[in-house]
């Protein structure tokens, strides 16, 4: 299994619809999790992180399962500007110094 | 406030060519990466440093070293480039193990 998988997407959207990403990872002792999200060509930026009771940030909201050890991001009334690939992102606590490991990434397509 | 620096943002190598990619940082983080991302492979990482004077390995290290001598900067090589290298590069900081990352804006290099 591999240590994050994501929804293979692309995901094409009308503007104003609501679309889901799911992600699992594998290591029962993460601890940190994150949402980027990276542009064609550009670096990946950081969307938001992922807290146990669930966050908002205004269209945004991430939600965290550690029972099933899944990560959601739920974004409502896309934008165009929405359109990008949206990463996953879990940190690794045992190895690596704690680094993270990425999700391939889901892309997002929201159509006019 | 420039955040992570890269340069340069492009290069094309000739197979057995040596480089140093340079990445800086100005925001007194004390962790840096630098990592390779392809189509389809997502982010992997390469070397990374938890403080000035120390580096380690990530999970693909072979033909890349590093160097971290100051704080600021954290300098990538390859020491006899090799057509496999062709990828682009991003350097990533971040204060303390629990925190997002920032990015730099990544280094696009060929090898031929």
């Amino acid at each position: 299994r591999k240590e994050v998988e994501q929804d293979p997407g692309p995901f094409n959207v009308p503007e104003g619809a609501t679309v889901a990403f799911n992600c699992t990872y594998s290591n029962s002792a993460s601890q940190s999790f994150f949402w980027y999200r990276q542009d064609c060509r550009k670096e990946p930026k950081l969307l938001m992180s992922v807290y146990s009771s669930g966050n908002e940030d205004g269209r945004f909201t991430a939600q965290l399962n550690r029972a099933s050890q899944y990560i959601s991001l739920l974004i409502r009334d896309s934008k165009l500007s929405d359109s990008a690939t949206y990463l996953c992102v879990v940190n690794r606590p045992l190895n690596y110094g704690q680094n993270f490991v990425f999700g391939p990434g889901t892309r997002l397509s929201v159509l006019p | 406030n420039a955040g992570v620096t890269q340069t340069p943002k492009f290069r094309v190598l000739k197979t057995g060519q040596s480089m140093t990619l340079l990445c800086a940082q100005d925001m007194n983080h004390e962790y840096m990466y630098w990592y390779r991302q392809d189509p389809g492979m997502g982010l992997r990482l390469i070397h990374y440093s938890v403080g000035e004077g120390t580096t380690a390995k990530g999970e693909v290290p072979d033909g890349y070293n590093v160097s971290r001598l100051k704080k600021q900067n954290f300098l990538l090589g390859l020491e006899s480039a090799a057509p496999s290298q062709t990828s682009v590069y991003f350097c990533a900081s971040r204060p303390g193990h629990l925190y997002g990352y920032t990015f730099g804006s990544g280094t696009r290099l060929t090898v031929v």
